[in-house]
């Protein structure tokens, strides 16, 4: 079966600093692969996804993130944090059925 | 697009009372999805259903959980009776098809004393 890992829990970043939040999966071949922020009380919202073609995928609010066959991997990126990307994210994978399976999530604080 | 609409937001109910989720999915959206979100367990799946049929019920996690897709257009969970530990937030996601992003609901928060 396939899983989603995000090693860090937690990740605190200055405003204004870049952001790269880890995920890995696992699984035989190459699964959809999804990146979603929640917002405290909030729901799920869509930051981007990557089905196939181009590794280096654009999201909304300047997010991005690549896929890296070799590692197994889709890590996220912005280049300048705001305030407003305080926020949990989590990575979600779908392999060859409709089960979106989501890592355990990385909560970001932004600080001032 | 109203995306997915769900209700109510909030729910507090009583240990043994039957609580019903209302899910609303996006018009033309043929897949639908329940989530529970807990700390201890994450986002777990719930049930899925395909055109309204359930397809995968296998994360529901007693009988006491049901769950019906009656039209297209909407779908309830029902907790009959709750228990304290059901005290999650639950949301309702749907897909244009399987494999596509999913689009999720606010969620309802769900208390049970």
């Amino acid at each position: 079966a396939q899983s989603v890992t995000q090693p860090d829990i937690h990740i605190t970043v200055s405003e204004g600093a870049s952001l790269e939040l880890r995920c890995n999966y696992s699984y035989g071949a190459t699964p959809y692969l999804f990146w979603y922020v929640q917002s405290p009380g909030q729901g799920l919202q869509l930051l981007l996804k990557y089905f196939s073609g181009d590794t280096l995928v654009q999201g909304i609010k300047g997010f991005e993130a690549e896929f890296k066959r070799s590692q197994s991997s889709f890590n996220l990126r912005k280049p300048s944090v705001h305030w407003s990307d305080a926020a949990e994210y989590f990575c979600a994978v779908v392999a060859n059925d409709y089960k979106l399976s989501f890592g355990a999530g990385t909560t970001v604080t932004v600080r001032a | 697009d109203a995306g997915v609409i769900q209700s109510p937001r909030h729910e507090v109910t009583e240990m043994g009372q039957e609580v019903t989720l209302r899910c609303k999915p996006i018009s033309g959206h043929n897949s639908l999805f329940w989530y529970r979100q807990t700390m201890m367990r994450g986002l777990e799946l719930l049930i899925y259903f395909n055109n309204n049929v359930p397809i995968d019920d296998s994360g529901m996690p007693e009988d006491r959980f049901s769950a019906k897709m009656p039209n297209a257009s909407f779908s309830t969970l029902k907790i009959q009776p709750s228990e304290p530990r059901d005290s999650a937030v639950y949301f309702c996601a749907s897909s244009p098809r399987q494999g596509e992003g999913y689009t999720f609901g606010s969620g309802t928060r769900l208390t049970v004393v």
